[in-house]
């Protein structure tokens, strides 16, 4: 299983504002290691979506944000779109020298 | 920014295989590279990572003593040397550059489309 763990799925409706948590431990997002999440469409290649936490890179609307807490972080997509479907990945740092991906969060918009 | 892996293809298990990644659009000596793979229907997973200087290089447990990354910076490429391969190697393998200058810890701001690794008999 992954380091740090996500929820298998979310689901929400056009709209509305959902949250995808991504936990960890003391050795990565609680060592003071940023939290960093991906976006995949079906069928390409992962996009970065946020960076050092809560950072967009340009391009990103601003629906999008991330928050991290001691040893998980979180991304709210508020505002709801039918194109926001797909699966939703957190990567950090571990203390043991490795970068570490969440087990990723498929998100349906109903 | 331009990333692009070759060197995929169906091999058997306990052979290798030596994947390339030539890049452009950047610096390729400023940044730290790394190797991500997807399985087949599954979620990504960091392979390996590699300094802008070689000085520093990291892998995951599942590959470690098999698996060996490298780069030549006067060629703009990396590389993925994948010794004694396994079923369970199979996946698209991504290569992947760094966002901040020289470190591997960063977020990954640029993938190329990967290359597919099968491991069967």
């Amino acid at each position: 299983q992954s380091v740090l763990t996500q929820p298998p799925s979310v689901s929400g409706a056009p709209g509305q504002t959902v949250t995808i948590s991504c936990t960890g431990s003391s050795s990565n997002i609680g060592a003071g290691y940023d939290v960093h999440w991906y976006q995949q469409l079906p069928g390409t290649v992962p996009k970065l979506l946020i960076y050092g936490n809560s950072d967009r890179p340009s391009g990103v609307p601003d629906r999008f944000s991330g928050s991290k807490s001691v040893t998980s972080a979180s991304l709210a997509i508020s505002g709801l779109q039918a194109e926001d479907e797909a699966d939703y990945y957190c990567q950090s740092f571990d203390s043991s020298g490795f970068v570490v991906f969440g087990g990723g969060t498929k998100l349906t918009v109903l | 920014v331009q990333l692009v892996e070759s060197g995929g293809g169906l091999v058997q298990p306990g052979r290798s295989l030596r994947l390339s990644c030539a890049a452009s659009g950047f610096t390729f000596d400023d940044y730290a590279m790394h190797w991500v793979r997807q399985a087949p229907g599954r979620g990504l997973e960091w392979v390996s990572g590699i300094r802008w200087n070689s000085g520093g290089i990291a892998y995951a447990d599942s590959v470690r003593g098999r698996f060996t990354v490298s780069r030549d910076n006067a060629k703009n490429s990396l590389f993925l040397q994948m010794n004694s391969l396994r079923p369970e190697d199979t996946a698209l393998y991504y290569c992947a550059k760094g966002r901040l200058l020289a470190t591997l810890v960063t977020a990954i701001d640029y993938w190329g489309q990967g290359t597919l690794v099968t491991v069967s008999s």
